[in-house]
């Protein structure tokens, strides 16, 4: 059974730091990994989507990565700003069912 | 147009109310889904439609009935619920099984439950 992980739970960072937060998944058999931020009390927003056959994709200050032999994909964020402080989530689609199954989300804080 | 729209943006509703909560995507999209989301959770799949069919129901209580009556319009019926009901409903939509099948979310209704 697929389990997503996300590490930390919660991360506080002074502003303007470069910083990384982490997803593992237990099997390796994904069709692709999306990366989502959630505002609180808001609905999802799709940051970076990663096929199964991609290492790594870019959008303006965000770079998602893939390792699908390790398991892990990492999200990071260049210059952080006050605007980034969301919750983090990412999800794997584990066959072409267009299932996700989630993590439990970083939460960060970036503090001015 | 990439967005997911969602009404109501809040409901409160009692135990022995009727109320209906709608989903609408005009980005030619087939795939469309409920989930159920509780504070600091993720996201919960409730049901899946493909093609105007429901094609994903993970094991929902009959006091939610979804219903798809055209390729952009998701409807979520409420019938007799309970307190533990109270959530954020998130309805999403995607091209079923495609490359780029990015899931977009709406904002989402804020449902408590009396």
């Amino acid at each position: 059974k697929q389990e997503v992980t996300q590490i930390p739970a919660a991360l506080s960072v002074p502003e303007g730091e470069n910083l990384v937060l982490n997803c593992s998944f237990t099997d390796s058999a994904i069709y692709n990994l999306q990366w989502f931020r959630q505002d609180p009390g808001k609905g999802l927003t799709s940051l970076l989507l990663i096929q199964s056959s991609q290492r790594e994709q870019t959008s303006g200050r965000l770079n998602a990565s893939l390792d699908k032999s390790s398991g892990r994909s990492t999200l990071y964020i260049a210059a952080s700003q006050p605007g980034d402080s969301a919750t983090y989530l990412c999800a794997v689609t584990p066959d072409s069912n267009y299932q996700l199954i989630w993590g439990a989300g970083t939460k960060l804080i970036i503090k001015p | 147009d990439t967005e997911v729209t969602q009404t109501p943006k809040h409901l409160v509703m009692g135990m022995t109310n009727k109320k209906s909560l709608k989903c609408e995507q005009h980005m030619g999209h087939r795939a469309m889904y409920w989930y159920k989301q509780k504070a600091k959770k993720p996201p919960e799949l409730m049901f899946v439609y493909s093609y105007e069919k429901l094609s994903i129901n993970e094991s929902v209580p009959s006091r939610f009935s979804p219903e798809c009556p055209n390729s952009s319009l998701l409807n979520l019926h409420l019938h007799a619920l309970q307190p533990e009901d109270s959530a954020l409903y998130l309805c999403a939509s995607s091209h079923p099984g495609g490359v780029a099948d990015t899931q977009y979310f709406g904002p989402g209704t804020r449902l408590t439950v009396l």
